[in-house]
């Protein structure tokens, strides 16, 4: 079975530049989860969806960054604009209700830098 | 709020030595427990976890004890390999918060051959 997949792996840009990541979660995973990981920090999560709708997005800077799943599979993560501060690892995740509780399995994740 | 703490890192043992990686939470109710590890260049993978107090959780080599009375949840392992190499993270799931997911800081071992 195919794991979380993301792209790009890595990504440099300029500020003020407008990036988009993605993520395929495993088939049948009907939750996706986006993550974002500071240097020397854990994941913390940036926004939550069942389906295509976004049931948790409280921690997502709303003035820049924004998320799609509108199909209730594959999602984007945007920012636009980009900031020095935003360089990190972004990390997508996907669980499935019918797996064990709270299991998320996630992907490789995106690294951003940001110049 | 919810938060994990666990041991800074790096820590770096030989192979065969025994490995404790210390863990901490704080909570309101009784929250799931977790040890997910990040080898380099992968996401990560959930390594164990328990669901209430006084389960241990195990998988490859490592465990670790859901203790309420210490608020702890340290990691394990009698005989380390050098392919243990990785990032740990301690993470809590916090109860009747749609089950979201609260990750300590990581600590990074080198096992040394």
């Amino acid at each position: 079975e195919a794991g979380v997949v993301q792209s790009p792996r890595y990504k440099i840009i300029e500020k003020k530049q407008p990036v988009a990541f993605w993520c395929n979660p495993i088939s049948g995973h009907n939750t996706l989860y986006w993550y974002l990981q500071n240097l020397g920090q854990g994941p913390e999560l940036l926004i939550r969806y069942e389906n295509e709708e976004a049931v948790d997005d409280s921690q997502l800077p709303k003035d820049r960054f924004s998320a799609e799943r509108l199909k209730g599979v594959d999602s984007t993560l945007k920012i636009q604009p980009a900031e020095l501060g935003d360089s990190a690892v972004y990390l997508c995740a996907s669980s499935s209700p019918r797996g064990n509780h709270n299991e998320q399995f996630f992907g490789p994740g995106t690294r951003l830098t940001v110049l | 709020g919810n938060s994990v703490t666990q041991m800074e890192g790096p820590v770096t043992l030989s192979e065969e030595a025994f490995l404790t990686i210390n863990c901490t939470y704080t909570a309101t109710g009784y929250p799931s427990l977790f040890w997910y590890v990040q080898y380099p260049g992968e996401g990560l993978q959930l390594l164990l976890k328990a669901t209430k107090a006084d389960d241990k959780g195990s998988n490859k080599g490592f465990e670790a004890t859901y203790r309420k009375e210490t608020t702890s949840f340290h990691l394990e392992k009698g005989s380390v390999q050098v392919s243990d190499s990785a990032v740990y993270f301690c993470a809590l799931s916090e109860v009747n918060r749609d089950d979201k997911i609260i990750f300590g800081k990581g600590t990074r071992l080198h096992i040394l051959p």
